[in-house]
């Protein structure tokens, strides 16, 4: 199975600071990364695919990339509805395997 | 607009069974693949099971496979997962997925999810 290992597991900023989530997958998915946002007892939002592209809806100040097996989310000038937990998935083969999270906080 | 439903959850033995549903509305249920995903208490996402399109290709994880069964009715535009032997790491809420790409057979990513059901697997 392919593990994906997220950095920091949570992390603290204030609103408008820019942060950046790190995805490393154990081995080469290419660009089969995606990331999802969970806000508290909700159920997991798209934000992006295909390791850059934004879903539809999503904030531009969301943004997405890498590839092979070192990824990342950055989000700029953070809003309070950013926080929450992010985690990234990879869907380049089965099983499907999701990073353990990173849990946004507002410092 | 697109609309995911679970229902089944509830509280069930060890070693008992429980089949969870999913109805879908809002889309073109037979083209896309709907995958179910777990979330145990204050944990993170995992993965149990996809169903392509056309209910030809089936995925599990290795922690269900040949205890979980999914499958789908296209007329009913209904998702379902039989679980049987339930364990107690098995306490989640369950979702229902759609994936995002229409005729997928491959693993896909997940653009509308349902609200969940809770699954709790004790004595």
């Amino acid at each position: 199975d392919i593990q994906m290992t997220q950095s920091p597991s949570s992390l603290s900023a204030s609103v408008g600071d820019s942060v950046t989530i790190i995805c490393r997958a154990s081995q080469y998915i290419s660009s089969y990364l995606n990331w999802y946002q969970q806000r508290p007892g909700k159920a997991p939002k798209l934000l992006i695919y295909t390791t850059s592209v934004l879903q539809s809806g999503v904030p531009s100040r969301f943004s997405g990339s890498g590839s092979g097996t070192d990824f990342t989310l950055t989000i700029s000038s953070l809003r309070r509805e950013d926080f929450a937990t992010y985690y990234c998935q990879q869907n380049y083969r089965t099983p499907i395997t999701f990073g353990q999270g990173t849990r946004l906080a507002i410092k | 607009q697109v609309q995911l439903e679970e229902s089944g959850g509830g509280v069930v033995q060890p070693g008992r069974s429980l089949r969870l549903s999913c109805v879908a509305s809002g889309f073109t249920f037979s083209y896309y693949g709907i995958n179910w995903v777990r979330q145990a208490p204050g944990k993170g996402l995992e993965w149990v099971a996809l169903i392509s399109y056309d209910g030809t290709n089936e995925s599990y994880a290795d922690s269900v496979k040949g205890r979980f069964t999914i499958s789908r009715d296209n007329s009913k535009n209904t998702l379902s997962l039989q679980m049987n032997s339930l364990r107690t790491e098995d306490t989640a809420v369950y979702y229902c997925a759609k994936e995002t790409e229409r005729w997928l057979s491959l693993p896909g990513y997940f653009d509308y999810w349902g609200q969940g059901t809770l699954v709790t697997v004790s004595s």
